[in-house]
């Protein structure tokens, strides 16, 4: 089973502030990597799905990197807001199956207003 | 509206009963899944099917059995033989290969 790391494990920043976080995961054998956002008392949400090397994709204020080669994801948020306040979590499929999914812990961010 | 729907939202059990939780989907996906999230862990595969009447254990399929018999519904039983059953539950469907679209979950309690 591979592993997906997320840092930071949680983050607190003021309404405007921009930020940023990391997935890691090992760059052997990628396929995929998925971004979701989970808000308190909802379903988690998809994102974002990556395939290629040097991907960018962008939602709103959101958007995401990939580095297939050395095994990372950046999600960057620009100009926070409260209603961004979530956990954010990165997942790759793996075991040859694009469907079987193994996921990160997570980062909870928290937007102050 | 489209959607994924489980049920009930709060379950109670006593240990040593089997429940069974319910996980309906009418997005016409074809692949269906159960995790499993505990505090400061991440979502853990418990079994998905990428077709009815397929099924394939996840990560920690011991002690729960699911059934694929619709396209629509993945229920997911918890057997007495789930040593630390109290979790939340959560179901996925999803296009083969694409993004996954998730229940609202179950909380189960099992004193």
């Amino acid at each position: 089973i591979l592993n997906v790391e997320q840092s930071p494990q949680s983050l607190h920043v003021q309404e405007g502030d921009s930020t940023n976080f990391t997935c890691s995961f090992p760059s052997s054998n990628f396929y995929a990597l998925h971004w979701y956002r989970w808000e308190t008392a909802k379903s988690p949400e998809a994102l974002f799905v990556m395939t290629l090397n040097g991907d960018e994709k962008k939602k709103g204020r959101i958007s995401a990197t990939l580095n297939t080669k050395e095994g990372y994801s950046y999600l960057y948020i620009k100009g926070s807001q409260p209603e961004d306040s979530a956990t954010y979590l990165c997942a790759c499929p793996y075991g040859g199956a694009t469907n079987k999914l193994i996921f990160g812990t997570g980062t909870l961010l928290a937007v102050q207003p | 509206d489209g959607g994924i729907t489980q049920s009930p939202k709060y379950l109670f059990r006593k240990e040593g009963q089997n429940v069974t939780l319910s996980c309906e989907q009418n997005l016409n996906h074809d692949a269906m899944y159960w995790y499993r999230q505990d505090p400061g862990q991440g979502l853990r595969l418990i079994y998905y099917s990428q077709i009815v009447n397929d099924f394939q254990k996840g990560d920690i399929a011991e002690g729960y059995s699911v059934s694929r018999e619709k396209k629509e519904s993945f229920p997911l039983t918890v057997t007495s033989a789930q040593k630390n059953p109290t979790a939340f539950y959560l179901c996925a469907s999803s296009l083969q290969g694409y993004e996954q679209y998730f229940g609202p979950g179950t909380r189960l309690t099992v004193t």
